[in-house]
C-alpha cells in the first residue's frame, strides 16, 4: 500500500514551452503532497507544499508563477513548469504522507521526473 | 533552522563488510527520522522510519538508531552486497504531516 505514481518519468522540451508533471496517490488520499527538486549529486530541496483545495505554499526563492501547482483532488497534484529554460533542467520528485493508519507511517515518494530543457 | 548533515559523502567497501552511515541534525526537537535509498535516476525508497520516542528500528540487514538528545542517527548495514550500492539519504520531520528536511546523502559503492 501507499503508492505514489509520478508521470512522466522523463521529458525533453524546447526552451520557452511548458511542461506538466503529475503525481497521483494510488491507494490512499493525500490532502498534502510535496514537490522536490534535485540537481545531480545533490540532495532533495523542497520546492512547495501542495494542499488539496487551496493554494500551494512555496519555499523561499521558488517562483510561484514559474512553478504552478494544482491540487484539485485528494489523489492528484500537478506541477507545471512554465516557460521552461535550460536552467530548469533537473529531477523533480513528489511525495505524500499516507497517514499514521498506513503501515510505516512515513512519506512515500514518486519515481521522479527527469526534465531536460533544450 | 534545522540542518541535516550526512557523513561520509561517499563510501566504497568490499562485499561482505559491515558499515555505518551517519546522520546528524541540529535541532533535536524532531517528530521522526526516516532513512531512504535512491538508485541513480530513480525516486526514493523508504528503508526505515524511527519515531522520536524510539531508539532503533531494524529491517533485515539494516538497523537504524536514533539518539535525539545528541542529534544523531546511524544506519548500520550488515554483510554488504553489491546490490546495496546506492545513495542513502536521511531526513527529519519536525511535526506530524510537516515537511522532510534532507541530508546531502551518502553514495555507497559495494565492490564484488
Amino acid at each position: 500500500g501507499a503508492v505514489v505514481s509520478q508521470h512522466p518519468s522523463w521529458v525533453i522540451c524546447k526552451s520557452g514551452t511548458s511542461v506538466k508533471i503529475e503525481c497521483r496517490s494510488l491507494d490512499f488520499q493525500a490532502t498534502t503532497m510535496f514537490w522536490y527538486r534535485q540537481f545531480p549529486k545533490q540532495s532533495l530541496m523542497l520546492m512547495a507544499t501542495s494542499n488539496e483545495g487551496s493554494k500551494a505554499t512555496y519555499e523561499q526563492g521558488v517562483e510561484k508563477d514559474k512553478f504552478l501547482i494544482n491540487h484539485a483532488s485528494l489523489t492528484l497534484s500537478t506541477l507545471t513548469v512554465t516557460s521552461a529554460h535550460p536552467e530548469d533542467s533537473s529531477f523533480y520528485i513528489c511525495s505524500a504522507f499516507p497517514g499514521q493508519g498506513i503501515k510505516n507511517g512515513g512519506y512515500t515518494f514518486g519515481s521522479g521526473t527527469r526534465l531536460t530543457v533544450v | 533552522k534545522q540542518e541535516v548533515t550526512q557523513i561520509p559523502a561517499a563510501l566504497s567497501v568490499p562485499e561482505g563488510e559491515n558499515l555505518v552511515l551517519n546522520c546528524s541534525f541540529t535541532d533535536s526537537a524532531i517528530y521522526n527520522l526516516q532513512w531512504f535509498r535512491q538508485d541513480p535516476g530513480k525516486g526514493l525508497t523508504s528503508l526505515l522510519l524511527i519515531q522520536s520516542s524510539q531508539r532503533e528500528q531494524t529491517s533485515g540487514r539494516l538497523n537504524a538508531s536514533l539518539d535525539k538528545s545528541s542529534g544523531r542517527s546511524t544506519l548500520y548495514i550488515a554483510a554488504s552486497q553489491p546490490g546495496d550500492s546506492a545513495t542513502y539519504l536521511c531526513a527529519v520531520r519536525q511535526n506530524q504531516g510537516g515537511k522532510l528536511i534532507f541530508g546531502q546523502g551518502t553514495e555507497l559503492s559495494v565492490k564484488p
